[in-house]
Formats: structure tokens, sequence, C-alpha cells
């Protein structure tokens, strides 16, 4: 079956600590998203991808950093940089640009981080 | 930059009643406009979208939204829900190439 993974489901840093998680697509999307919600905040973009070795921040790009090495991946590290990293983090894809084609977003399952 | 408001955080509502939640944008262009379905611990699904034509937009599980261009709004509604309908619910507008969301509405069914 084609979707997004993301894992692992839980996740938990310590103080000082960077973590990855990781967003796998078996959908042969071109752009790919990552996505922190906060209860009362909504979503919020952090960073994405439109093609392979190239991405753009989003609204809230500090603390975090981001890869795409393969069309298939695309893994978030949330650095000690990031003073408040507990949130659900989503990942999502589309075709291509939204507008190009009113494209949709596919979401994985998303991940919890907490701190220690 | 375009933004998106959702008037109510949350919506409490009997089985079987009607509902609608709220949705308003701002925008200077013409805009692609989305509801998505969040169920507890989950991602997000697609409820429905507009793109263009006609401006009452059917989705999955009985939802519907009409697009008003003079109000800039995109309102979606169900005339009976179910206490599966229980989830949160996003509303979305497309901007270039990234969609911006709105704060989410928690709605709430009671038996």
């Amino acid at each position: 079956d084609g979707g997004i993974t993301q894992s692992p489901k839980y996740l938990f840093r310590k103080e000082g600590q960077n973590v990855t998680l990781s967003c796998e697509q078996n959908l042969n999307h071109d752009a790919m998203y990552w996505y922190r919600q906060d209860p009362g905040q909504g979503l919020r973009l952090i960073y994405y991808s439109q093609i392979v070795n190239d991405f753009q921040k989003g609204d809230i790009a500090e603390g975090y950093s981001v890869s795409r090495e393969k069309k298939e991946s695309f893994p978030l590290t949330v650095t000690s940089a990031q003073k408040n990293p507990t949130a659900f983090y989503l990942c999502a894809s589309s075709i291509i640009g939204l507008r190009l084609d009113g494209g949709m977003l596919f979401f994985g399952s998303g991940t919890q981080l907490s701190v220690l | 930059a375009q933004s998106v408001t959702q008037l109510d955080s949350q919506v409490p509502v009997f089985e079987e009643a009607p509902v609608e939640l709220r949705c308003n944008y701002s925008s200077s262009v013409s805009v692609y406009l989305f509801w998505y379905v969040q169920y507890p611990n989950q991602g997000l699904q697609l409820l429905l979208k507009y793109l263009s034509g006609s401006t009452l937009v059917k989705g999955i599980n009985g939802f519907e939204a009409e697009f008003n261009k003079s109000q800039t709004s995109f309102h979606l509604r169900k005339p009976s829900v179910h206490i599966s309908d229980t989830a949160e619910y996003f509303c979305a507008v497309s901007e270039t190439d990234k969609l911006i969301f709105g704060t989410g509405t928690r709605l709430q069914v009671f038996p």
C-alpha cells in the first residue's frame, strides 16, 4: 500500500540532545513537508522540499534542520537549539507544488516528541 | 501572505443534529481551499477541496462546504452528525507551493 511512514510514533529527548524524526513515502511524490502541531495553534510549517537536494524554510524553522538526499525520504532533526520541542510532528507529501495542480497533501500518522 | 481564521475552537453538538464549522480566509488572488479532519493521535485526512467551478463542494462522510467569494468564507456543514464525527477539523488555503492551516475546530458529538 502506498503511503507515508513516520517513525518513531513516540520519541523522548534529553536536554541538549539532537533527535531525528524519520519520514518515508512510497507515493512517488515530489514535494514533502514538515509541520509542527501544538494544541490550539493548528499546524505550522517548519520546512518543505519540492525536489531532491533542495528545501525551503517555513514559518518556524529555527532550531530544526532537514535533508532531502532521496525523493522518498525527508528526515527532520530537532536540534538542542529548539528550546521548546514538545509537540506533535506531522510529515506530508504532495505530487508537485500545490497550486500547479490544486494538489492536496497526504499525511503520515505523526510523531509525538516529548522532553525528559 | 494568506491566512485562515477558524472562528470556533470547540463546537459541541448532539448526535443527529446539524453542524456548521466556520472558516474565513484572506487572499487577494484566486485560492484553493481545503478541509481536513484529524482523529486522535493520527495524521490529517482530506474531507473536501474547492479548486474552481461549483461553489458547493461535497466531500466524504456526508460533509459539504460552500465557497463564498464575497464573504471570503468556506464553511463546512453536515445535516446530521454521528458520534464518529468527533474529531478536529482544519481549514486550509493554498499559497503558491504550500498549505496554510487554520487553528482547528474541535467537534465533540454527544449521544
